[in-house]
């Protein structure tokens, strides 16, 4: 069964310092991962989507996210954080059962961002 | 491109009532629709998968005649939450994509619907 572990369920950085949210997943087989955020009182948005092609995959807003299968990671990376990223965020792996594809979601990475 | 809208926003009944929520696909047709529900500072949950023009596959220990789901158009699945109790109270996401075939297949969601069951 695909299942992914976030490893922080709050993370706090300073405005233009690097970001980093911990993802780790579980799968059977070669997976499809995800990263989306969720904004206050908005739908989540795909930051970026590995599937099996270069295992770094890069994202909107600066965001990118490294594929690493020795270590079942998918950790998402950004140079410099801005106020506005600001969010929760979501790791996610996709399992394809039932003739579906259905999204596990991790339970959320809390980003707060301080001037 | 690739927008879902829900409706309403919000809504608070009584306890004892039905809740229909609206899940539209705007700008795309959606073969296959899902259902999440969101607790509180919590992850979000499968509940149920649509597809246009048949039932819906339900996540175990989602009980399938309190959460009535209707895909009846390819823009279009409703959400009908029969004899809302408190305990329903919750934040339901919907998201839409276009097709089932594949694990890549991108889900749009929603902005999310908050129900408060008096």
């Amino acid at each position: 069964a695909q299942s992914v572990t976030q490893l922080d369920s709050h993370v706090s950085v300073s405005e233009g310092t690097p970001v980093l949210l911990r993802c780790n997943y579980s799968s059977s087989y070669s997976p499809s991962l995800f990263w989306y955020v969720q904004h206050p009182n908005k739908g989540l948005q795909l930051l970026l989507k590995y599937t099996s092609a270069a295992t770094l995959v890069k994202g909107i807003n600066g965001f990118e996210a490294e594929f690493k299968k020795s270590e079942t990671s998918f950790h998402l990376t950004k140079p410099s954080a801005h106020m506005s990223d600001a969010a929760e965020y979501f790791c996610v792996v996709s399992s394809f059962s039932g003739g579906y594809n259905k999204l596990i979601f991790g339970a959320g990475t809390r980003l707060a961002v301080h001037p | 491109g690739a927008v879902v809208s829900q409706h309403p926003s919000r809504v608070i009944c009584k306890s004892g009532t039905s809740v229909k929520i609206e899940c539209r696909s705007l700008d795309f047709q959606a073969t296959t629709m899902f259902w999440y529900r969101q607790f509180p500072k919590q992850s979000l949950m499968l509940m149920a998968t649509s597809n246009e023009g048949s039932k819906a596959t339900y996540e175990q220990g989602v009980e399938k005649d309190k959460f009535l789901i209707n895909h009846a158009s390819l823009t279009l699945s409703t959400l009908t939450v029969t004899s809302a109790h408190p305990e329903d109270s919750s934040f339901y996401i919907c998201s839409a994509s276009t097709g089932r075939e594949t694990s890549t297949d991108t889900q749009y969601f929603g902005p999310g619907t908050r129900l408060t069951v008096l």
